[in-house]
Protein backbone atom coordinates (compact mmCIF):
# COMPACT_ATOMS: atom_id res chain seq x y z
CA UNK A 1 0.00 0.00 0.00
CA UNK A 2 1.55 3.00 -1.01
CA UNK A 3 2.46 5.84 1.58
CA UNK A 4 1.14 9.37 2.14
CA UNK A 5 2.56 11.64 -0.36
CA UNK A 6 3.03 15.31 -0.29
CA UNK A 7 3.80 18.14 -2.84
CA UNK A 8 5.79 19.67 -3.89
CA UNK A 9 8.88 18.59 -2.45
CA UNK A 10 10.43 21.91 -1.46
CA UNK A 11 9.23 25.09 -2.54
CA UNK A 12 11.08 28.82 -2.72
CA UNK A 13 8.57 31.95 -1.99
CA UNK A 14 9.26 35.50 -1.10
CA UNK A 15 7.13 37.50 1.90
CA UNK A 16 4.11 38.39 0.95
CA UNK A 17 3.06 35.68 -1.70
CA UNK A 18 0.53 32.60 -0.66
CA UNK A 19 1.57 29.05 -1.30
CA UNK A 20 -0.74 25.93 -1.72
CA UNK A 21 0.79 21.88 -0.21
CA UNK A 22 -1.10 19.05 -1.61
CA UNK A 23 -1.55 15.61 0.53
CA UNK A 24 -2.63 12.29 -0.60
CA UNK A 25 -3.51 10.25 2.77
CA UNK A 26 -2.45 6.17 2.73
CA UNK A 27 -5.62 4.87 0.74
CA UNK A 28 -8.79 4.25 2.98
CA UNK A 29 -7.42 6.76 5.82
CA UNK A 30 -9.83 9.54 6.09
CA UNK A 31 -8.06 11.90 8.50
CA UNK A 32 -5.43 14.12 7.90
CA UNK A 33 -3.37 16.02 10.16
CA UNK A 34 -0.75 18.95 9.51
CA UNK A 35 1.96 19.95 11.32
CA UNK A 36 5.24 22.56 11.35
CA UNK A 37 8.52 21.48 11.96
CA UNK A 38 10.84 24.23 12.72
CA UNK A 39 14.34 24.12 14.81
CA UNK A 40 13.02 25.91 17.63
CA UNK A 41 9.51 25.13 18.11
CA UNK A 42 10.16 21.30 17.08
CA UNK A 43 6.86 19.64 15.75
CA UNK A 44 3.56 21.90 16.47
CA UNK A 45 0.48 20.59 15.14
CA UNK A 46 -1.36 22.74 12.94
CA UNK A 47 -5.18 21.44 12.35
CA UNK A 48 -6.72 18.13 11.49
CA UNK A 49 -9.64 16.96 8.97
CA UNK A 50 -12.01 14.66 8.87
CA UNK A 51 -14.33 13.53 6.20
CA UNK A 52 -14.18 16.97 4.94
CA UNK A 53 -14.89 18.30 8.37
CA UNK A 54 -11.73 20.19 10.54
CA UNK A 55 -12.00 19.08 13.56
CA UNK A 56 -9.21 20.13 15.32
CA UNK A 57 -7.15 23.18 15.08
CA UNK A 58 -3.62 24.24 16.66
CA UNK A 59 -2.25 27.40 17.99
CA UNK A 60 -1.71 29.23 13.88
CA UNK A 61 -2.64 32.56 12.98
CA UNK A 62 -5.40 32.61 10.55
CA UNK A 63 -3.04 32.78 7.56
CA UNK A 64 -2.96 28.98 7.57
CA UNK A 65 -5.87 27.22 6.19
CA UNK A 66 -6.45 23.77 5.04
CA UNK A 67 -9.35 22.00 3.54
CA UNK A 68 -10.20 18.14 2.95
CA UNK A 69 -12.02 16.97 0.03
CA UNK A 70 -14.29 14.07 -0.85
CA UNK A 71 -11.47 11.38 -1.93
CA UNK A 72 -9.70 12.15 1.41
CA UNK A 73 -7.02 14.18 -0.32
CA UNK A 74 -6.13 17.64 1.95
CA UNK A 75 -4.29 21.29 0.81
CA UNK A 76 -2.59 23.66 3.15
CA UNK A 77 -2.62 27.42 2.65
CA UNK A 78 -0.50 30.06 4.14
CA UNK A 79 -1.20 33.08 2.77
CA UNK A 80 1.01 36.57 3.55
CA UNK A 81 4.16 34.27 3.78
CA UNK A 82 6.64 35.69 6.44
CA UNK A 83 9.96 34.88 6.54
CA UNK A 84 9.49 32.63 9.84
CA UNK A 85 6.80 30.70 7.54
CA UNK A 86 10.15 28.93 6.98
CA UNK A 87 9.78 25.48 7.71
CA UNK A 88 9.21 21.91 6.98
CA UNK A 89 5.28 21.06 6.81
CA UNK A 90 4.56 17.17 7.40
CA UNK A 91 1.31 15.27 6.97
CA UNK A 92 0.02 12.45 8.35
CA UNK A 93 -2.95 10.37 7.88
CA UNK A 94 -4.94 8.08 10.02
CA UNK A 95 -7.55 4.91 9.70
CA UNK A 96 -8.85 5.44 13.16
CA UNK A 97 -7.91 7.97 15.79
CA UNK A 98 -4.67 6.06 16.65
CA UNK A 99 -1.45 5.85 15.20
CA UNK A 100 -0.48 8.34 12.36
CA UNK A 101 1.64 8.15 9.36
CA UNK A 102 3.47 10.50 8.33
CA UNK A 103 4.48 11.80 4.71
CA UNK A 104 8.11 12.80 3.88
CA UNK A 105 6.84 16.63 4.02
CA UNK A 106 7.32 20.00 1.95
CA UNK A 107 10.15 22.53 2.73
CA UNK A 108 8.89 26.09 2.59
CA UNK A 109 11.53 28.78 2.84
CA UNK A 110 10.51 32.17 2.38
CA UNK A 111 12.96 34.78 1.64
CA UNK B 1 3.78 25.35 28.14
CA UNK B 2 5.44 22.21 27.07
CA UNK B 3 3.28 19.17 27.69
CA UNK B 4 5.65 16.60 26.64
CA UNK B 5 9.11 17.15 27.25
CA UNK B 6 12.18 15.22 26.37
CA UNK B 7 15.01 16.09 28.52
CA UNK B 8 18.23 15.09 26.86
CA UNK B 9 18.87 16.23 22.85
CA UNK B 10 21.40 13.88 22.18
CA UNK B 11 22.91 10.28 23.38
CA UNK B 12 25.24 8.80 22.00
CA UNK B 13 25.67 4.67 22.44
CA UNK B 14 27.82 1.94 21.10
CA UNK B 15 27.04 -0.68 18.86
CA UNK B 16 25.18 -3.59 20.70
CA UNK B 17 24.30 -1.83 23.97
CA UNK B 18 20.67 -0.75 25.11
CA UNK B 19 19.84 2.66 24.17
CA UNK B 20 17.25 4.35 26.31
CA UNK B 21 15.25 7.45 25.37
CA UNK B 22 12.90 9.08 28.08
CA UNK B 23 9.87 11.33 27.98
CA UNK B 24 8.12 13.24 30.60
CA UNK B 25 4.11 14.63 30.14
CA UNK B 26 2.63 16.54 32.45
CA UNK B 27 -1.30 16.39 30.77
CA UNK B 28 -2.86 13.79 33.04
CA UNK B 29 -5.32 13.57 30.29
CA UNK B 30 -2.72 12.15 27.74
CA UNK B 31 -4.17 8.33 27.21
CA UNK B 32 -2.09 7.38 24.31
CA UNK B 33 1.49 7.71 23.29
CA UNK B 34 3.77 6.91 20.90
CA UNK B 35 7.29 6.91 19.39
CA UNK B 36 8.59 8.11 16.15
CA UNK B 37 12.14 8.10 14.21
CA UNK B 38 13.30 10.54 11.81
CA UNK B 39 16.14 10.92 8.88
CA UNK B 40 17.07 14.85 8.15
CA UNK B 41 14.69 15.39 5.28
CA UNK B 42 12.17 12.66 6.02
CA UNK B 43 9.04 12.33 7.39
CA UNK B 44 8.78 10.95 11.19
CA UNK B 45 8.35 6.97 10.85
CA UNK B 46 6.17 5.06 13.36
CA UNK B 47 8.35 3.14 15.64
CA UNK B 48 5.83 1.69 19.11
CA UNK B 49 2.97 3.13 20.52
CA UNK B 50 1.61 2.19 24.14
CA UNK B 51 -2.23 2.62 25.67
CA UNK B 52 -2.42 4.24 28.92
CA UNK B 53 -4.09 0.49 30.23
CA UNK B 54 -0.75 -0.50 29.53
CA UNK B 55 2.85 -0.10 30.93
CA UNK B 56 4.90 -2.13 28.42
CA UNK B 57 4.18 -3.00 24.93
CA UNK B 58 7.37 -4.88 23.20
CA UNK B 59 8.03 -5.17 19.44
CA UNK B 60 10.99 -6.36 18.09
CA UNK B 61 14.02 -4.79 19.58
CA UNK B 62 12.15 -1.66 20.40
CA UNK B 63 10.48 -1.72 24.14
CA UNK B 64 8.27 0.81 25.35
CA UNK B 65 7.40 1.99 29.43
CA UNK B 66 4.91 3.71 30.57
CA UNK B 67 4.97 4.77 34.31
CA UNK B 68 1.40 6.42 34.56
CA UNK B 69 2.14 7.71 38.26
CA UNK B 70 5.46 9.31 37.38
CA UNK B 71 4.26 10.46 33.73
CA UNK B 72 6.97 8.99 32.30
CA UNK B 73 7.52 6.66 29.12
CA UNK B 74 10.79 5.32 27.66
CA UNK B 75 12.10 3.77 24.50
CA UNK B 76 14.27 0.71 24.92
CA UNK B 77 16.03 -0.46 21.88
CA UNK B 78 17.96 -3.76 22.41
CA UNK B 79 20.79 -4.21 21.07
CA UNK B 80 21.27 -1.12 19.22
CA UNK B 81 22.12 -0.88 15.62
CA UNK B 82 24.33 1.94 13.69
CA UNK B 83 20.90 2.65 11.23
CA UNK B 84 18.97 3.24 14.63
CA UNK B 85 20.76 6.64 14.40
CA UNK B 86 18.23 9.00 13.89
CA UNK B 87 15.86 11.72 16.00
CA UNK B 88 13.81 9.80 18.23
CA UNK B 89 10.46 11.94 19.10
CA UNK B 90 7.94 10.94 21.55
CA UNK B 91 4.18 12.08 20.99
CA UNK B 92 1.59 12.03 22.90
CA UNK B 93 -2.36 12.67 22.37
CA UNK B 94 -5.63 12.09 24.38
CA UNK B 95 -8.97 11.28 23.78
CA UNK B 96 -10.54 11.24 20.25
CA UNK B 97 -12.86 13.01 17.54
CA UNK B 98 -11.95 16.66 18.26
CA UNK B 99 -9.44 16.28 20.48
CA UNK B 100 -7.23 13.65 18.63
CA UNK B 101 -3.91 15.57 17.81
CA UNK B 102 -0.36 14.72 18.62
CA UNK B 103 1.24 16.66 20.92
CA UNK B 104 5.49 16.15 19.83
CA UNK B 105 8.53 16.23 22.54
CA UNK B 106 11.11 18.16 20.66
CA UNK B 107 13.78 15.28 20.01
CA UNK B 108 16.38 13.15 20.91
CA UNK B 109 19.38 12.62 18.22
CA UNK B 110 20.74 9.44 19.17
CA UNK B 111 23.95 8.11 17.91
CA UNK B 112 25.07 4.43 17.80
CA UNK B 113 28.79 4.21 17.41
CA UNK B 114 29.87 0.92 15.31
Amino acid sequence: KAGVTQTPRYLIKTRGQQVTLSCSPISGHRSVSWYQQTPGQGLQFLFEYFSETQRNKGNFPGRFSGRQFSNSRSEMNVSTLELGDSALYLCASSLWETTQYFGPGTRLTVL
Amino acid sequence: DQQVKQNSPSLSVQEGRISILNCDYTNSMFDYFLWYKKYPAEGPTFLISISSIKDKNEDGRFTVFLNKSAKHLSLHIVPSQPGDSAVYFCAASRGGGSNYKLTFGKGTLLTVNP
